[in-house]
């Protein structure tokens, strides 16, 4: 079974349209995370909620909007997407807030024409 | 001075070579650390933990050094399997920030 899902596995769109990635995770962690891994390898934390509630909100454009229905499942909607958006999402958990190991998904490429 | 740095490489070293790497930290409220490893294409897992003491799990060695601000990891008798991305994250309580370092690229030759 596979533990952190995120769909869809890739992601190619034109600049200006909305877009979201949906992740899920079956591990019963409390905490949830989405990074941002650009050309140059570079993981980025962007958010985190544990139990539902934003605990990191890196400095990250409005443009993105993460949403948590529940602890299970961590959702990124990006508005007005840019070619600067162009990168490897990645979805993470891990059982509590800020321990570790943290369980990623597989990621997201997304790619901006 | 950046928050996590790591020496990008990448590390060419033989097969059956010991190769070690370093990672520097700035803050230092940091208070856990952690190895993790990243094939090509892949999503980064957790290698293993750092403790005060040091800790060794088979070939894989971690040491933590605070006076300094760093934390190293040694690979003994490597093998073509241990070609990967090697992510340093450092944690720091109280504020929750995880920060994760570009990590070094180690490629181990035949």
């Amino acid at each position: 079974d596979t533990a952190v899902s995120q769909t869809p596995k890739y992601l190619v769109t034109q600049m200006g349209n909305d877009k979201s990635i949906k992740c899920e995770q079956n591990l019963g962690h409390d905490t949830m995370y989405w990074y941002k891994q650009d050309s140059k390898k570079f993981l980025k934390i962007m958010f985190s909620y544990n139990n539902k509630e934003l605990i990191i909100n890196e400095t990250v454009p409005n443009r993105f909007s993460p949403k948590s229905p529940d602890k299970a499942h961590l959702n990124l909607h990006i508005n007005s997407l840019e070619l600067g958006d162009s990168a490897v999402y990645f979805c993470a958990s891990s059982l509590r807030q800020g321990t570790q190991p943290q369980h990623f998904g597989d990621g997201t490429r997304l790619s901006i024409l | 001075r950046k928050e996590v740095e790591q020496d990008p490489g990448p590390f060419n070293v033989p097969e059956g070579a010991t190769v070690a790497f370093n990672c520097t930290y700035s803050n230092s409220a940091s208070q856990s650390f952690f190895w993790y490893r990243q094939d090509c294409r892949k999503e980064p897992k957790l290698l293993m933990s750092v403790y005060s003491s040091g800790n060794e799990d088979g070939r894989f060695t971690a040491q933590l050094n605070r006076a300094s601000q760093y934390i190293s990891l040694l690979i003994r008798d490597s093998k073509l399997s241990d070609s990967a991305t090697y992510l340093c994250v450092v944690n720091s309580w109280g504020d929750d920030k995880i920060i994760f370092g570009k990590g070094t690229r180690l490629h181990i030759l035949p």
